[in-house]
């Protein structure tokens, strides 16, 4: 079966512009996941989302925000982008979020900001 | 802070020996804990869980060992191969209010099999 699908894979944008990026999670998986990697931070946790509400959030500035639609896609928008936020985002799909069956991942959105 | 650690940046072991990498974790809340082995530019490709009930599960060549008591994990994988060579990350999940899930990783071990 396909797995969890990220676009773009790479994207470059200009400090103070806003920026989209898209999941399109394992097909019957409810539980969407969002992840920033820096070399500095690690993996760090943006938020979950489960049949469209969002359950989690990490602790990211309000200018980080996403959403899922009823087909279980997710996006996530960040705004007013500043050179901190050049980081690899990647998306992870559940069933049902939790432990219990693990997370699979996409490959990523490598997002540069210059 | 960081909630997960482990604290050993690389790990290098020869084809065919035993590879433990461990991990340290401070929330007694976590009630799943998981491994991940990751490639430049891929996202992370899961290995192998065990729930916080458990103390031990096996996988193939990789198993996974939980001591609550001292709040420690090991990975072990026998017999390595080449193709283990990657960044193995651990990470643990809790519930929140909401139900909601959320991932912590420790930075990673990268591990080197040598021929």
């Amino acid at each position: 079966k396909a797995g969890v699908t990220q676009t773009p894979r790479y994207l470059i944008k200009t400090r103070g512009q806003q920026v989209t990026l898209s999941c399109s999670p394992i097909s019957g998986h409810r539980s969407v996941s969002w992840y920033q990697q820096t070399p500095g931070q690690g993996l760090q946790f943006l938020f979950e989302y489960f049949s469209e509400t969002q359950r989690n959030k990490g602790n990211f500035p309000g200018r980080f925000s996403g959403r899922q639609f009823s087909n279980s896609r997710s996006e996530m928008n960040v705004s007013t982008l500043e050179l901190g936020d050049s980081a690899l985002y990647l998306c992870a799909s559940s069933p049902f979020g939790g432990g219990t069956y693990g997370y699979t991942f996409g490959s990523g959105t490598r997002l540069t900001v210059v | 802070d960081q909630q997960v650690k482990q604290n050993s940046p690389s790990l290098s072991v020869q084809e065919g020996r035993i590879s433990i990498l461990n991990c340290d974790y401070t929330n007694s809340m976590f009630d799943y804990f998981l491994w991940y082995k990751k490639y430049p530019a891929e996202g992370p490709t899961f290995l192998i869980s065990i729930s916080s009930i458990k103390d031990k599960n096996e996988d193939g060549r990789f198993t996974v060992f939980l001591n609550k008591s001292a709040k420690h994990l090991s990975l072990h994988i026998v017999p390595s191969q080449p193709g283990d060579s990657a960044v193995y990350f651990c990470a643990a999940s809790a519930p929140n209010s909401n139900s909601g899930y959320a991932l912590n990783f420790g930075k990673g071990t990268s591990l080197l099999v040598t021929p």
